[in-house]
């Protein structure tokens, strides 16, 4: 069965800060893996995907690695800003269509 | 991207009344997802809902617990049952996109259960 696990379940940093989000997951046999951003209200925001056959993924201050072999990723955010305040949630899929969701990294950015 | 469309965004109900979730699509979709996200927890897949045929539900949820109706490419609903406490958190919908395996949600329902 998968299990996907996130540290730190928080994180508090100051703007402007460079940081690193952690997910491991213990089936390598992974189809893609994807970070979504959830905040209060809104639903879940897709932000990165990086199929099985990528190391890495960018968008703007966005940088999510892969590395399946050992069941690992990492999501990098540069010069961090209030706005990216939210919960962080890594999500792996396997054969079908369904996710298996981490408990999520909850960010706090302080100006 | 899609559009989702979820009712109510949150509600407040009685142990064991019965609540019933809308999703609405602003494009025709074959596979439709439903989540629940108990507090502290992670999202945890209850059904997958195709039109036209019985929704599959995930090993420790049952049909007569969560019914699901699908009658269209657009739409779907969830209803939680008999319910009691434990069942609050915020269930979500969500949909495979266009482009390859992204899913996109809706902004979910926060449930209460007095």
């Amino acid at each position: 069965k998968q299990e996907v696990t996130q540290i730190p379940a928080a994180l508090s940093v100051p703007e402007g800060e460079n940081l690193v989000l952690n997910c491991s997951f213990t089936d390598s046999a992974i189809y893609n893996l994807q970070w979504f951003r959830q905040d209060p209200g809104k639903g879940l925001t897709s932000l990165l995907l990086i199929q099985s056959s990528q190391r890495e993924q960018t968008s703007g201050r966005l940088n999510a690695s892969l590395d399946k072999s050992s069941g690992r990723s990492t999501l990098y955010i540069a010069a961090s800003q209030p706005g990216d305040s939210a919960t962080y949630l890594c999500a792996v899929q396997g054969g079908s269509e369904k996710l298996v969701f981490g408990k999520g990294t909850k960010l706090t950015v302080n100006p | 991207s899609a559009v989702i469309s979820q009712k109510p965004s949150r509600d407040i109900c009685q142990r064991g009344t019965s609540l019933t979730i809308q999703c609405q699509v602003d494009s025709q979709v074959t596979m439709m997802f439903w989540y629940r996200q108990q507090p502290g927890q992670s999202l945890t897949l209850i059904a997958t809902a195709n039109q036209g045929s019985e929704a599959t539900y995930e090993s420790g949820f049952v049909i007569d617990k969560f019914p699901i109706s699908r009658p269209n490419l657009t739409f779907s609903t969830l209803t939680v049952s008999n319910m009691s406490p434990e069942d609050s958190s915020i269930y979500l919908c969500s949909i495979l996109g266009t482009l390859p395996s992204i899913q996109y949600f809706g902004a979910g329902t926060r449930l209460s259960v007095l």
